[in-house]
């Protein structure tokens, strides 16, 4: 089994619509948990980070951890073309770093 | 903040040559770099850990006599792939961790290689 598994997409949505992008994982130390996006041919970029259990939100980004399900998500609202990109789950247990596949998303106009 | 750099951004090398990657934090002193490979429409796959002044770690299955890594100071780490050959082309990005902060990284823009 995978440390972290992510549906690699792709995510086809409008406009405007909400976007739900989640990981899963199997390790029960994991407690720092993070979003990444990268464009094409480009590094990932630091979305958010979130410790432990709960809610973080970011202008029209949130991110939720639940603990008890081993289950993260991010979620964009109001999505816009240029939120087109991939988007990495990544979570670390200490030292370690383990990343998800990642979800190809695309918004069209 | 927190910005890396790598360079160059795109390289094609002929067989058999060597090619060295710069990876420097830019803002911030980066007591540890990471260096990953990346294939198209897959994920980071790690290659190897650096820490500075000490020997990288390296991550099962990747050569360290291929691919060597010097960590020299706080800002900047780099990658050299020896004797290249076209199974070597892919895309290599490296990473950056802040002092104190043991859970963030900082992704540089990547590098492009291709051999030929």
């Amino acid at each position: 089994q995978k440390e972290v598994e992510q549906d690699p997409g792709p995510l086809s949505v409008p406009e405007g619509a909400i976007v739900s992008l989640n990981c899963t994982y199997s390790n029960s130390a994991f407690q720092y948990f993070m979003w990444y996006r990268q464009y094409s041919r480009k590094g990932p970029e630091l979305l958010m980070y979130t410790y432990s259990s709960g809610n973080k939100e970011d202008g029209r980004f949130t991110a939720q951890v639940d603990k008890s399900s081993k289950y993260i998500s991010l979620f964009i609202r109001d999505s816009q073309p240029s939120d087109s990109a991939t988007y990495l789950c990544a979570m670390s247990s200490g030292n370690q770093f383990y990343f998800g596949t990642g979800t190809s998303l695309t918004v069209i106009p | 903040g927190a910005v890396v750099s790598q360079h160059p951004s795109r390289v094609i090398c002929k067989s058999g040559t060597s090619v060295k990657i710069e990876c420097r934090s830019l803002d911030f002193q980066a007591t540890t770099m990471f260096w990953y490979r990346q294939f198209p429409k897959q994920s980071l796959m790690l290659m190897a850990t650096s820490n500075e002044g000490s020997k990288a770690t390296y991550e099962q299955g990747v050569e360290k006599d291929k691919f060597l890594i010097n960590h020299a100071s706080l800002t900047l780490s780099t990658l050299t792939v020896t004797s290249a050959h076209p199974e070597d082309s892919s895309f290599y990005i490296c990473s950056a961790r802040l002092a104190g902060q043991p859970y963030e990284q900082y992704f540089g823009p990547g590098t492009r290689l291709t051999v030929t």
